[in-house]
């Protein structure tokens, strides 16, 4: 099993559509890092977060530290937002250790 | 522009020919990370480094090597590159202020075939 969990693997939406992408992870945490790749395979950092919710523009991303949870939402999905997003968690040991999800591949329909 | 630089971009070797795929960052960044990408296994972490001289092993070290000499350039080292290092790799950067707590910045990927 997976130390960080991504689901669904494949999400197809209509364009408008309310996105959920989640993240599980059994490691202990300091921060769980959401990252986008474009289909040109370059990839950026969205959000990095360690508790609460944040939001920017379209994009909102939450975490529940006790339930070892994370989502990212997108509001209003554009064409534009197709992209892999993956999650990623450092463990609070102190490492530098990243572990990554395998990604969620989502392609939204004009 | 703070950039983190990879070059190259795309490389198609021969199996047992050394390369050196480099990486350079302009944020002063202290800690840079390799990772391969592989489809159906995401993002791996080969090496790390929290500083100059300063490295360590990330999940998949084997067959690779990386120095840090000066603070901004990270090279990864194949000794004897094999088809089973067929992938793409990133390079990445952040501060070290909070352990886990830094935006890291990726360069643009290197795709490299080992034939």
């Amino acid at each position: 099993k997976n130390e960080v969990e991504q689901s669904p693997q494949n999400l197809t939406a209509q364009e408008g559509e309310f996105i959920t992408i989640n993240c599980s992870y059994s490691v202990g945490i300091s921060a769980l890092h959401w990252l986008q790749q474009h289909p040109g395979g370059g990839i950026v950092s969205l959000f990095m977060l360690s508790s609460g919710k944040k939001k920017h523009g379209r994009l909102i991303a939450t975490i529940n530290i006790q339930e070892k949870h994370s989502s990212l939402h997108i509001t209003a999905s554009h064409p534009r937002d197709s992209a892999v997003y993956i999650c990623a968690a450092p463990p609070t040991s102190g490492t530098y250790k990243y572990i990554f999800g395998t990604g969620t591949r989502l392609k939204v329909l004009a | 522009e703070a950039q983190v630089t990879q070059n190259p971009r795309y490389l198609i070797t021969v199996t047992g020919k050394k390369l050196t795929v480099t990486c350079s960052q302009n944020m002063n960044h202290e800690y840079m990370s390799w990772y391969r990408q592989d489809p159906g296994l995401g993002l791996r972490q080969i090496y790390y480094s929290m500083n100059v001289e300063v490295t360590d092993k990330g999940d998949v070290p084997e067959g690779y090597k990386v120095s840090r000499k000066e603070k901004r350039n990270f090279p990864l080292i194949l000794e004897s590159p094999s088809p089973n290092q067929t992938s793409l790799y990133f390079c990445a950067s952040s501060p070290l202020r909070s352990a886990g707590k830094n935006i890291q910045y990726f360069g643009a990927g290197t795709r490299l075939s080992v034939l």
